[in-house]
């Protein structure tokens, strides 16, 4: 079954520096999406993309935060200037068109910032 | 406002007994519903989903939730838990469906659930 897929799995940074969060979504998905879970607290909705541009952004997602499809198979998050509290596990999701269609995560990255 | 909202954080339980989470919504439209559940240290997983017809909904591994409108609740129920359930659950609703489908689904908090042996 195609699954969606992330890396790196870990990434650990320092505080201010800026991180790529890579994706590369199902491949007949149209629709992607990037949660983040801090440790122990609820699923959060940051971004939904298609057609190339942002879908909706929760407030979240400010403008530390960007996202991209650069070619026909990645979609990256990049958060240009990392603080201390966006430790957190950073899920991609993508699904196909319809509104049966559920979303599928890929395995996350889990971001450290020092 | 759309919301989901789980009410049970945390459930313990034995192997064999039987589980029931709630989930309640809150939506005056067409409701489409969706459980995951994450085991530990993985990625979420989809359970099972509900969009029309029978309110019962038959998922993966022994699960099923039923919909009922008039209570706004999806509940998540298993007649027999094994260790191997072990989990977070967390039930789901798309925000502000159009044709396409929907730009985001919203997650109610979670339940864990521990199974003993």
């Amino acid at each position: 079954e195609p699954e969606v897929t992330q890396t790196p799995s870990h990434q650990v940074t320092q505080m201010g520096q800026e991180v790529i969060l890579r994706c590369v979504p199902i491949s007949n998905h149209l629709y992607f999406y990037w949660y983040r879970q801090i440790l122990g607290q609820k699923v959060e909705f940051l971004v939904s993309f298609y057609n190339n541009e942002i879908s909706e952004k929760s407030e979240i997602f400010d403008d530390q935060f960007s996202v991209e499809r650069p070619d026909g198979s990645n979609f990256t998050l990049k958060i240009r200037s990392t603080k201390l509290e966006d430790s957190a596990m950073y899920f991609c999701a993508s699904r196909a068109t319809g509104v049966n269609s559920p979303l599928h995560f890929g395995n996350g990255t889990r971001l450290t910032v020092t | 406002a759309q919301s989901v909202s789980q009410h049970n954080h945390h459930v313990i339980l034995s192997e064999a007994a039987s589980l029931e989470l709630g989930c309640n919504y809150s939506y005056g439209g067409t409701v489409n519903l969706f459980w995951y559940v994450q085991y530990p240290g993985q990625h979420l997983q989809l359970l099972l989903k509900y969009f029309s017809g029978d309110p019962l909904v038959k998922g993966i591994k022994g699960f099923e939730a039923e919909f009922i409108k008039s209570k706004f609740s999806f509940n998540l129920r298993k007649p027999s838990v094994q260790w191997s359930d072990t989990a977070e659950y967390f039930c789901a609703m798309p925000w502000e469906m159009f044709s396409g489908g929907y730009n985001k689904l919203i997650f109610g908090a979670g339940t864990r659930l521990a199974v003993h042996p």
